[in-house]
């Protein structure tokens, strides 16, 4: 069964800085996909980045860019010039690229942001 | 606009009480989920389904129904057989291969 773990529950920055955030996870599949999703207070679960495991480059946008180190099954997210607005839960997340998985997504536990002006 | 929607946002209810939580979506999207978060945790998978008619447990199905008689719709029963429904619980669609938009969830509390 695959995993995900975030092993971070708690991070802090100061704005306009740049933090952080560890993901790894476990699976024997070579076809999946990986994600991160940011949950502000309203609790809307947001999506941030993609990853596809077939592409080696890294997936970015905007301020947000990700290291995806798939040897060492580690996908982590990088957050520029972090904003008030950057603060919330954010969580990596697996889906498995086998239509008979149904496309769910597996997650970790999730790190919360916070933002120091 | 196209998106999910989840009613009610706020859902309270008794022991021994069966209760509903809708999820609607307008995205043509074929996949619908249901996770549910409890504080410190990540989601967890109730029920999905692929295509109408057809759905499929999660990790944690104990307790909770579903159906999914219309494209658009993936309704969620927490039955009086799960222990702790006390829970923020999120809805989802998906086309194949994409990402899952979520909905703004209904948070359950029981009295």
């Amino acid at each position: 069964a695959q995993t995900v773990t975030q092993s971070q529950p708690e991070m802090s920055v100061q704005e306009a800085e740049t933090v952080t955030l560890s993901c790894t996870y476990d699976t024997s599949e070579s076809d999946y996909y990986l994600f991160w999703y940011k949950q502000p207070p309203s609790r809307q679960m947001i999506l941030v980045i993609r990853q596809e495991a077939y592409k080696q480059q890294n997936a970015t946008e905007n301020r947000f860019s990700v290291n995806f180190q798939k040897a060492a099954k580690s996908f982590s997210l990088k957050i520029s010039d972090s904003q008030l607005g950057d603060a919330a839960m954010y969580f990596c997340a697996y889906r498995s690229g086998l239509y008979n998985q149904g496309g769910k997504l597996i997650f970790g536990q999730g790190t919360e942001l916070s933002v120091k002006p | 606009d196209g998106g999910i929607t989840q009613s009610p946002k706020y859902l309270f209810r008794k022991e021994g009480q069966n209760v509903t939580l809708s999820c609607e979506q307008n995205l043509n999207h074929d996949a619908m989920y249901w996770y549910r978060q409890d504080p410190g945790q990540g989601l967890r998978l109730i029920y999905y389904s692929q295509i109408v008619n057809d759905f499929q447990k999660g990790d944690i199905a104990e307790g909770y129904s579903v159906s999914r008689e219309k494209k658009e719709s993936f309704p969620l029963t927490v039955t009086s057989a799960q222990k702790n429904p006390t829970a923020f619980y999120l809805c989802a669609s998906t086309l194949p291969g994409n990402e899952q938009f979520f909905g703004p969830g209904t948070r359950l509390t029981v009295l």
